[in-house]
């Protein structure tokens, strides 16, 4: 069955301590991995793709990456307006459909 | 573009009532998704269409859960009769196909059923 596993749960830190967020994967294909942000009473909102290994992206803070089981999502010297919920999902071969992980709830304190 | 847009952004309503939310897509998209976000099981996927057709319902979790693409740029869920279990927020989002690109979700419908 195709599974998406986000780790940790709940993350606190420190204003400018960096850290890594973690999204593994279990799926028949991988048709591309996707990073979202969802803040509290909002949709999430997009901030990467990611389609095959070894690819990076980055933004601002942010730097996702890819190898064949998972992904981390990198924040370097983070502010506390990057608290917020990170959502990771994947796109199955032959399917349109997005499977979500549950999260990985972030908090930064200054 | 304005975004994807759902209403209302609150509902509260009895056990029993008809509840309806309403999506209206990003113009130009072509896929519709409606996802269901509780505590417990996080995002999940209910249904979602392709040019106004119903790809995969697999994830509508029983017959009092319905949807509908009446045009090519908004949609509809229906739950008849509610209850208290369908409290949760309920997003749709929008992708343009065939490109394998990201969904664009709207700011989700919280649901209160009592």
């Amino acid at each position: 069955e195709d599974q998406v596993t986000q780790s940790p749960e709940a993350l606190r830190l420190q204003e400018g301590e960096s850290s890594s967020l973690n999204c593994s994967y279990t799926v028949s294909g991988l048709r591309g991995l996707f990073w979202y942000r969802q803040d509290p009473g909002k949709g999430p909102e997009f901030l990467f793709t990611l389609y095959s290994a070894g690819e990076e992206k980055e933004k601002e803070r942010l730097k996702a990456t890819l190898t064949k089981k998972e992904s981390f999502l990198h924040i370097t010297a983070p502010k506390p307006e990057d608290s917020a919920t990170y959502l990771c999902a994947v796109r199955i071969l032959g399917f349109q459909k997005l499977v979500f992980g549950t999260g990985t709830r972030l908090l930064v304190s200054p | 573009d304005a975004g994807v847009i759902q209403s209302p952004r609150h509902e509260v309503t009895e056990m029993g009532q008809e509840v309806t939310l309403r999506c209206k897509l990003i113009s130009g998209h072509n896929s519709l998704f409606w996802y269901r976000q509780t505590m417990m099981r996080g995002l999940e996927l209910l249904i979602y269409f392709n040019n106004n057709v119903p790809i995969d319902d697999s994830g509508m979790p029983e017959d009092r859960f319905s949807a509908k693409m009446p045009n090519a740029s908004f949609s509809t869920l229906k739950i008849q009769p509610s209850e208290p279990r369908d409290s949760a927020v309920y997003f749709c989002a929008s992708s343009p196909i065939p490109q394998n690109t990201e969904a664009f979700f709207g700011q989700g419908t919280r649901l209160t059923v009592v």
